[in-house]
C-alpha cells in the first residue's frame, strides 16, 4: 500500500494567484482531512471531508476551500493567494468518520511570492 | 479554548537516559489525547494514543486530568528516538466527528 499520496509535492506561486492540491487517501478509507503546518508550528485543521460531505471545518477564510470525489481522493484550493499561505499542507486519510488515527502524506510545500 | 502547549522546543538528552516530552491541555469534556512523531524525512506518523494504554517502542503517556497534562515518557533513550514530537487533542465538533488540536512539537535529540 502506497499510503497517503499528495500532490504536488513542491510548487511556487505568486500573491493573488490560485492552488488546487490533490490528495488520494489509503485504499478503503473514506474519510479525508486537510492541515496547514507553518515553519515552526504544528499542524493546523482546515477541513475533514466524509463520504464526500463536509463534515468540519477550521478557522480559515473562504478563499479555503475542498471537496472529495466519488473515489474518495480529494482537492484543495486556495484563491488570492496571500504570503501567509506559505506552509506545509497535509493531507490524512482515515477509516472512520472521526478524527483518531490519522494516516498523513508527505505534505504540499507551497512558497507564496 | 480547546489548547494543546509543548512547552519545550527542543530537548536533549544523552543515549541511555530517561526522556519526558511534557504536554498540557486545556478542554472542557473528556479529553482525548495521542502523541504523533515525525521522524527525519519520513512522515507524520502516530505514536499512541491514551485510550489504548499502550507501550510503543517504549514510550507511554499518562493522561492526568487533575494536571491537565498527557506527558511522553520513555525510561532509556535511544539515537533512533531523535524525532519531532507533537501531542495532540481530539475536538469533536458533532457525534463521532472531530480533528486534531496539535502542539507546536518538541524536538528530540538523543546524543550518543
Amino acid at each position: 500500500d502506497a499510503g497517503v499520496t499528495q500532490s504536488p509535492t513542491h510548487l511556487i506561486k505568486t500573491r493573488g494567484q490560485h492552488v488546487t492540491l490533490r490528495c488520494s487517501p489509503i485504499s478503503g478509507h473514506k474519510s479525508v482531512s486537510w492541515y496547514q503546518q507553518v515553519l515552526g508550528q504544528g499542524p493546523q485543521f482546515i477541513f475533514q471531508y466524509y463520504e464526500k460531505e463536509e463534515r468540519g471545518r477550521g478557522n480559515f477564510p473562504d478563499r479555503f476551500s475542498a471537496r472529495q470525489f466519488p473515489n474518495y481522493s480529494s482537492e484543495l484550493n486556495v484563491n488570492a493567494l496571500l504570503l501567509g499561505d506559505s506552509a506545509l499542507y497535509l493531507c490524512a486519510s482515515s477509516s472512520l468518520s472521526g478524527a483518531g488515527d490519522l494516516f498523513f502524506g508527505e505534505g504540499s510545500r507551497l512558497t507564496v511570492l | 479554548a480547546q489548547r494543546v502547549t509543548q512547552p519545550e522546543k527542543l530537548l536533549s538528552v544523552f543515549k541511555g537516559a530517561p526522556v519526558e516530552l511534557k504536554c498540557n491541555y486545556s478542554y472542557s469534556g473528556s479529553p482525548e489525547l495521542f502523541w504523533y512523531v515525525q521522524y527525519s524525512r519520513q512522515r507524520l506518523q502516530l505514536l499512541l494514543r491514551h485510550i489504548s494504554r499502550e507501550s510503543i517502542k517504549g514510550f507511554t503517556a499518562d493522561l492526568n486530568k487533575g494536571e491537565t497534562s498527557f506527558h511522553l515518557k520513555k525510561p532509556f533513550a535511544q539515537e533512533e528516538d531523535s524525532a519531532m514530537y507533537y501531542c495532540a487533542l481530539k475536538k469533536y465538533y458533532g457525534g463521532s466527528q472531530g480533528n486534531l488540536i496539535f502542539g507546536k512539537g518538541t524536538k528530540l535529540s538523543v546524543k550518543p
